[in-house]
């Protein structure tokens, strides 16, 4: 059970901003939101991840909303190599069990 | 290149041989995993291994077999599988303890058994 629930697909035009959207009603107060991608017959890359506070890195931002109960990923200006499937993912910190869902498959397109 | 190195890339075999998966990370972490990835179903967690002890066995059949000699390697012995054990199979590794757990995966050996 993933215990997070995300589009099955999206689609975005390159150059634009990809928001990404993931509920996760049922989150613990010690629960981290990870986002992770996958690239065809490639292994999952790990994005970024949050806890309560907005996050932003050299990939994506995620954004948390105050309650906790849903995030979204935003990739800032997306390229065609951002064409993957994305998965949000709780997970508590130090667990070492990642439970990955069906994801989201983003596809941009040019 | 994520600092996870897998092989083979690609594996056929035939129902009654062994073979062995190999895991290499040259991340310094501690924690090592094997992972399922069969089409069209989500990654599944097979084994992990923490700080070189097995921890976790998520109901896998004795046809698979993890071994972790140190923290850089991991091995996935195989035999007599079954034509539904085909799949992806993905090794990742991550920290114990510290500020960061994410994992970081290899590129995967792609099985095939026939």
């Amino acid at each position: 059970d993933a215990k997070t629930t995300q589009p099955p697909s999206m689609d975005c035009a390159e150059g634009r901003a990809a928001n990404l959207p993931c509920n996760h009603s049922t989150i613990s107060g010690n629960e981290y939101v990870y986002w992770y991608r996958q690239i065809h017959s490639q292994g999952p890359q790990y994005i970024i991840h949050g806890l309560k506070n907005n996050e932003t890195n050299e990939m994506a931002s995620l954004i948390i909303t105050e309650d906790r109960k849903s995030s979204t990923l935003i990739l800032p200006h997306a390229t065609l190599r951002d064409t993957a499937v994305y998965y949000c993912i709780r997970q508590i910190q130090g667990a070492q069990k990642l439970v990955f869902g069906q994801g989201t498959r983003l596809t941009i397109n040019p | 290149e994520t600092g996870v190195t897998q092989t083979p890339r690609h594996l056929v075999m035939g129902m009654t041989n062994k073979k062995s998966l190999k895991c290499e990370q040259h991340l310094g972490h501690n924690a090592m995993y094997w992972y399922k990835q069969s089409a069209k179903k989500p990654l599944e967690l097979m084994f992990v291994y923490s700080l070189e002890e097995r921890v976790e066995n998520n109901s896998v059949p004795s046809r698979f077999s993890p071994e972790c000699p140190n923290s850089s390697h991991l091995f996935l012995h195989l035999h007599t599988l079954q034509p539904e054990d085909s799949a992806l199979y993905l090794c990742a590794s991550s920290q114990v303890y510290g500020a960061s757990y994410e994992q970081y995966f290899g590129p995967g050996t792609r099985l095939t058994v026939t």
